[in-house]
């Protein structure tokens, strides 16, 4: 069955204080996978698309990675505005379909 | 360029009444898709539409819900009877090969 994971499910950093949220996926014909942020009220805003093992995208503290079997997003030096969930999706075979992971809530402290 | 649009914002209902969500995805984008997310959880695939054709309904509950694409463009989704455990937020998301942007969403309450 195809299955999307990320971990932990809700995290609390310290302003300043780096880490790391993980995606692991167990799909059939894996297309890309995408980054995510969500606030409160609002609808996924797209942050990356990584296609290959080895790739890797970077935006201000952001930093996203592809393995084979999973994806980490890290954050450098967070900002209490980097607060909001993080969704993680992976993109299936020819037909562009879309499967969500359950999102890291994270919470940056000032 | 403008976004994907969703209306209404917010809805209130009683259970076993009807509601009607409207999307206009993006000018162009080919595929449309409709998710269900339920709080603290992540988004779930209703339905996907290639065009004006459906690609995948296989999560959609088609004894109570219904979604249509008319002529490859905007969407709507029903929902009739609606159940207490439908209260969530209804998004919609569009895209042009993969990558998808997603609507503010509908925020669906049952009571």
């Amino acid at each position: 069955e195809d299955q999307v994971t990320q971990s932990p499910e809700a995290l609390r950093l310290q302003e300043g204080e780096s880490s790391s949220l993980n995606c692991s996926y167990t799909v059939s014909g894996l297309r890309g996978l995408f980054w995510y942020r969500q606030d409160p009220g609002k609808g996924p805003e797209f942050l990356f698309t990584l296609y290959s093992a080895g790739e890797e995208k970077e935006k201000e503290r952001l930093k996203a990675t592809l393995t084979k079997k999973e994806s980490f997003l890290h954050i450098t030096a967070p900002k209490p505005e980097d607060s909001a969930t993080y969704l993680c999706a992976v993109g299936m075979d020819s037909s562009y379909k879309l499967i969500f992971g359950s999102g890291t809530r994270l919470l940056v402290r000032p | 360029e403008a976004g994907v649009a969703q209306s209404p914002r917010y809805k209130i209902i009683e259970k076993r009444q009807s509601v009607a969500f409207w999307c206009n995805p993006i000018s162009g984008h080919a595929t449309l898709y409709w998710y269900q997310q339920i709080l603290g959880q992540g988004p779930k695939l209703l339905i996907q539409f290639q065009n004006n054709g459906v690609v995948d309904d296989s999560q959609l509950p088609k004894d109570r819900f219904s979604a249509e694409r008319l002529k490859g463009v905007d969407s709507t989704l029903k929902i009739q009877p609606a159940k207490l455990e439908d209260s969530a937020v209804y998004l919609c998301a569009s895209s042009q090969g993969f990558g998808a942007f997603f609507g503010q969403g509908t925020r669906l309450t049952v009571v």
